[in-house]
């Protein structure tokens, strides 16, 4: 079955240091993989996606992420957290080739204190 | 360009209800995609819809429904609301450029439901 796990709940990380949000994922074929925040009470927001080409990926609000294909795993990284990074996320896989549905992993919930 | 837009944003309904929710996709955007999140089963694909076809269907009950118009625009429908529908019910909308393309999907701020 194609899934995708977010083995952390929560990541507590202080303003300015790096912060990595861990994915990983189990898909048959190439994987479309993709990271959104939900701030509260809003909606989700794209901030990056991997296709195909290079591992490293960089998205909005300076994150980017590592493909690896040998560990299945697709972390969110930032090297320096602000504040105002402090949100739920949600690592994403689409199946059934590029135009199939998205499935969700349970979404990490990061805390960034001063 | 504005994004994509859901209404109403808050609703309340009792048990045995039906309800309908609305999306509007961002503009030139054909494929509609609705999903339902709750904290206790995340974030659960419901339907795509694409040029007024449902193209995938998640593992719902019947109860819920959905369609397409022609300006692209959809709407999704629960019949015989229970206490477990409650939740918040995001739409997201893709620009779909064809078999080899991949397009990232964009979310609106969601409808939440509260079924008492």
């Amino acid at each position: 079955a194609q899934s995708v796990a977010q083995p952390e709940d929560q990541v507590n990380v202080a303003e300015g240091n790096p912060l990595t949000v861990k994915c990983t994922y189990s898909v048959s074929g190439n994987p479309y993989l993709f990271w959104y925040v939900q701030y509260p009470n809003r909606g989700l927001q794209f901030l990056l996606k991997y296709i195909t080409g290079d591992n490293l990926v960089k998205g909005s609000y300076g994150f980017e992420a590592e493909f690896n294909k040998s560990q299945t795993s697709f972390h969110l990284k930032k090297p320096s957290a602000l504040v105002s990074d402090s949100a739920l996320y949600f690592c994403a896989v689409r199946v059934g080739g590029s135009q199939g549905n998205l499935i969700f992993g349970k979404g990490t919930k990061l805390s960034v204190k001063p | 360009k504005a994004g994509v837009t859901q209404t109403p944003r808050y609703l309340i309904k009792t048990r045995g209800q039906q309800v309908t929710l609305s999306c509007s996709p961002i503009s030139g955007h054909r494929s509609v995609s609705w999903y339902q999140q709750t904290p206790g089963q995340g974030l659960q694909f419901l339907f795509e819809y694409f040029s007024e076809t449902q193209r995938n269907k998640g593992n719902f009950p019947g109860r819920f429904s959905g369609r397409q118009f022609s300006n692209s625009r959809s709407e999704m429908n629960v019949s015989t609301l229970e206490l477990g529908d409650s939740a918040l019910y995001l739409c997201a909308s893709s620009l779909v450029r064809g078999a080899a393309g991949e397009e990232t999907q964009y979310f609106g701020p969601g409808t939440r439901l509260l079924v008492l």
